[in-house]
């Protein structure tokens, strides 16, 4: 199985700066993604983003809040930009692996804007 | 819109007893639906998945109930352990390779 780290684990920023969250994964994927999971709530999907190509933005998140770059097979960031409390949330990345068809999950990087 | 629909939100089962989570879709395209457990701190993580060729899927204690005309899949864990008790999520996916879409999850707690 696919081991994705994720950093920072956590963080307190605040309002109004920027963080970019790392995904490093132990093998080469093509197709990563990155969800949004607010607390107690499901995990919503704001990009995917395979390398080669631009990310597609889910609708309600756009690029210039979430800019991704997936510069190879096995790195990807996502940036929070502009934060406010409502950015407060686990931000997942998650890769997927198509011989075994199975999406594999980081542990998260849990964000609270102050 | 809500594509994939769960119930309920939370359950509490006794040691030793059946867990059900139900789950519910509309678009007919998806064919693939996994369960994800997922404990505090920890992201999801597989725990069973069935296609709509078959009605049920079964993994020790874990099984997948699927009703392909009503739209429905379920998971069942038997013989419930404190251990069980996690955030469980469904999950639709209509193409290999794209994203999954998940419910909103159940937290399960299992008291001794």
């Amino acid at each position: 199985s696919a081991v994705i780290s994720q950093k920072p684990s956590r963080d307190i920023c605040q309002r109004g700066t920027s963080l970019t969250i790392q995904c490093q994964v132990d093998s080469q994927v093509t197709m990563m993604f990155w969800y949004r999971q607010q607390p107690g709530q499901s995990l919503t999907l704001i990009a995917t983003a395979n390398q080669g190509s631009e990310a597609t933005y889910e609708s309600g998140f756009v690029i210039d809040k979430f800019p991704i770059s997936r510069p190879n097979l096995t790195f990807s960031t996502l940036t929070v930009s502009n934060m406010s409390p409502e950015d407060s949330s686990i931000y997942l990345c998650s890769v997927y692996d198509l011989a075994k068809n199975i999406q594999y999950f980081g542990a998260g990087t849990r964000l609270s804007v102050l | 819109q809500q594509q994939v629909k769960q119930s309920p939100q939370s359950l509490i089962v006794q040691k030793g007893g059946i867990s059900i989570i139900n789950c519910a879709y509309e678009n007919t395209a998806f064919d693939y639906f996994p369960w994800y457990q997922q404990f505090p701190g920890k992201g999801p993580a597989l725990l069973i998945a069935i296609r709509p060729d078959v009605s049920e899927k079964k993994e020790g204690r874990f099984t997948i109930s699927f009703n392909k005309s009503a739209k429905q899949f379920s998971l069942h864990i038997m013989d419930s352990q404190p251990g069980d008790s996690a955030t469980y999520f469904c999950a639709a996916q209509s193409q290999a390779g794209t994203a999954l879409i998940f419910g909103k999850g159940t937290t399960l707690s299992v008291s001794s």
